[in-house]
């Protein structure tokens, strides 16, 4: 078993919907990442948290420490948030990653 | 604006010939990680390095070698490519204990 879980792994929305990228981790950390990865490679840090909830635009994260379980939320989708959503757990001085939801976001 | 720069975003490599991937970042980070990405399997650390001359092994550190002269410059080096080794490689730094990360564009090299 992954010690960073994702789910689901592919989700395909129509533009407008709400949506939701589930974590589950299974190790202590100090803090998680998400990530959004666009087709091409490159990698963006879009939250780094430790506890609660931070927002971002449509971008919103929460973490639950003591469930070890944290979610991305996209409000009022559009086709531009496709990409590859990666979370990440901070352990010690080194990260480790869940394998990535892909998002498609129709028009 | 910070960055971290990798040298080459698209690589094509014969079996057997030795591979230089070049990582600079521009923000005095002392902790630099080089990953590799393939489908199915996420990202994986190979190795990192968390001060000049020094490095650690990550996950999957066969096949692979890395050199860091310099604060700024984390090289990956393939002694001997092989086909397994086509892949997305990622470089990234931190500030330290896992705070700030940065990502390289990523390099996506292919071995023949």
């Amino acid at each position: 078993k992954n010690e960073v879980e994702q789910s689901p792994q592919n989700l395909t929305a129509q533009e407008g919907e709400f949506i939701t990228i589930n974590c589950s981790y299974s190790v202590g950390i100090s803090a998680l990442h998400w990530l959004q990865q666009h087709p091409g490679g490159g990698i963006v840090s879009l939250f780094m948290l430790s506890s609660g909830k931070k927002k971002h635009g449509r971008l919103i994260a929460t973490i639950n420490i003591q469930e070890k379980h944290s979610s991305l939320h996209i409000t009022a989708s559009h086709p531009r948030d496709s990409a590859v959503y990666i979370c990440a757990v901070i352990r010690g001085n080194k990260l480790v990653f869940g394998a990535g939801t892909i998002l498609r976001v129709k028009s | 604006d910070v960055k971290v720069t990798q040298s080459s975003r698209y690589l094509v490599k014969r079996t057997g010939e030795k591979v230089f991937l070049e990582c600079v970042q521009d923000m005095d980070h002392e902790n630099m990680f080089w990953y590799r990405q393939d489908p199915g399997l996420g990202l994986r650390l190979i190795y990192f390095s968390y001060d000049v001359k020094m490095k650690e092994k990550g996950d999957i550190p066969e096949g692979y070698s890395v050199s860091r002269e310099k604060k700024e410059r984390f090289s990956l080096i393939l002694e001997s490519a092989s086909t397994n080794q086509t892949s997305m490689y990622l470089c990234a730094s931190s500030v330290g204990e896992g705070w700030g990360y940065t990502f390289g564009s990523g390099t996506r090299l292919t071995v023949v």
